[in-house]
């Protein structure tokens, strides 16, 4: 298992104004990977923060919108830039204990609201 | 047609019912099958995860898969209040990451005393 400390839990933000959200791991991982929960939808996975490389980006989602950091192999931090409204959601980081995505472990996640 | 269909809810049943969550998929090439549960402000706990077709038990609770009819299920016996939670499946290939799993979009479940 895995225990992961996410902040802030939750947040209100100005339009145009952007957030960093922290998230860290009480044990070494190789990949952690951030998602993006709106009400009603499914999780969907922004990108993959790999240790000493450029974080992976899924379709739909660019990393001057969304930087990654991943300075060591605890911690991680996604930025949401020049937000918008559009933006307000729940976001998650979450590591793989298991061999190909079948043992996920989620953060507390951070409620972020735009106006 | 998404690739996984979860009926949201909400769902409402009593104290000590047997509760059925279920999902569809359309990908038979999916091996591994999870059950997260969420708390409302709480990120998604793994709760079960099986492998393949058939049942899996823990306690309470026990996943089905029926890879015949792309269709997987949750059951939650003795159903208690503490059970009340958005319940999420999830799927993913036998030589798969993290980054191809894919979710259904959640079933709110409340237990009434």
């Amino acid at each position: 298992s895995a225990v992961i400390s996410q902040k802030p839990s939750r947040d209100i933000c100005q339009r145009g104004t952007s957030l960093t959200i922290q998230c860290q791991v009480d044990s070494q991982v190789t990949m952690m990977f951030w998602y993006r929960q709106q009400p009603g939808q499914s999780l969907t996975l922004i990108a993959t923060a790999n240790q000493g490389s450029e974080a992976t980006y899924e379709s739909g989602f660019v990393i001057d919108k969304f930087p990654i950091s991943r300075p060591n192999l605890t911690f991680s931090t996604l930025t949401v830039s020049n937000m918008s409204p559009e933006d307000s959601s729940i976001y998650l980081c979450s590591v793989d204990v298991g061999l190909g995505g079948e043992k996920l472990f989620f953060g507390s996640g951070t409620q972020l609201s735009v106006l | 047609q998404k690739e996984v269909e979860q009926d949201p809810g909400p769902l409402s049943v009593p104290e000590g019912a047997i509760v059925s969550l279920n999902c569809t998929y359309s990908n038979s090439a999916f091996q591994y099958f999870m059950w997260y549960r969420q708390y409302s402000r709480k990120g998604p706990e793994l709760l079960m995860y099986t492998y393949s077709s058939g049942n899996k038990e823990d306690g309470r609770f026990t996943a089905q898969v029926d890879k015949s009819s792309k269709y997987i299920s949750l059951f939650i016996r003795d159903s208690q209040p503490s059970d009340s939670a958005t319940y999420l499946c999830a799927m993913t290939f036998s030589s798969g990451s993290a980054r191809q799993l894919t979710f259904g979009s959640g079933t709110q479940l409340t237990v009434l005393p």
